[in-house]
């Protein structure tokens, strides 16, 4: 069983260009979250979804940065026209259904993004 | 979910001791998790306790929780090199639908 795939792994980008990040849940897994982690920072909760939903988008920033997770195909992240401070590791998780209840999440190995 | 606060930020062992990293929350838990970090990397699940248990075991893990006292502590026993990471808690479940808050983490250093 295939753990969860992250793609691509590194990303570089000039500022005012867009990111698209993508993220392939484990299989049988429903949800999806999306963590972003600043250089020398611990991870932060950006997006919570669940297929063609957005359960919980809190930690998104109000501008630039938006997420689906289509009935077909990966979970994407996509941020437009980046900033340097843009610049972190994101990283996807996936969980079983019933995540309201805590489930445990298997962590993908991320997508380093540097913006130039 | 519920940032875990752990404790203490920094702990360096040699090999072959006993690695004890703490944790305290604030709020009600249905469970609560341990994940570790090496380097830069995605965190991996290390072992989750529901509410109702006092203690589980994986492999060198240990680990305890006291819902009183709101707090629960891993042990790693005859620690390796390959242990060297970042290791965090987060208490989960309840109204927070499935996203988990970290804390700075401990970050431990087991040297050869």
């Amino acid at each position: 069983n295939a753990g969860v795939m992250q793609n691509p792994r590194h990303l570089v980008r000039r500022r005012g260009q867009e990111a698209r990040l993508r993220c392939s849940p484990m299989k049988g897994h429903s949800h999806v979250y999306w963590y972003r982690q600043l250089p020398e920072e611990g991870l932060k909760f950006m997006v919570y979804l669940q297929k063609e939903n957005i359960i919980d988008e809190s930690g998104m920033p109000k501008e630039r940065f938006s997420a689906e997770f289509p009935k077909e195909g990966p979970s994407i992240l996509r941020i437009q026209q980046v900033v340097r401070g843009d610049s972190a590791a994101y990283f996807c998780a996936s969980s079983p259904p019933g995540g309201g209840e805590g489930h445990e999440q298997y962590f993908g190995p991320g997508t380093r993004l540097t913006v130039t | 979910s519920q940032q875990g606060e752990e404790d203490p930020q920094a702990l360096s062992i040699q090999e072959g001791e006993n690695a004890t990293m703490n944790c305290s929350y604030k709020t009600s838990i249905n469970n609560l998790q341990w994940y570790r970090q090496n380097s830069g990397r995605g965190l991996v699940h290390l072992i989750l306790i529901r509410s109702n248990e006092r203690e589980k075991h994986s492999g060198r893990l240990r680990v305890t929780l006291d819902t009183s006292k709101k707090s629960s502590s891993l042990l790693i026993t005859a620690s390796r090199a390959a242990d060297t990471a970042s290791y965090f808690c987060v208490g989960a479940g309840g109204t927070s639908y499935g996203k988990l808050t970290f804390g700075q983490g401990t970050i431990l250093t087991v040297h050869p």
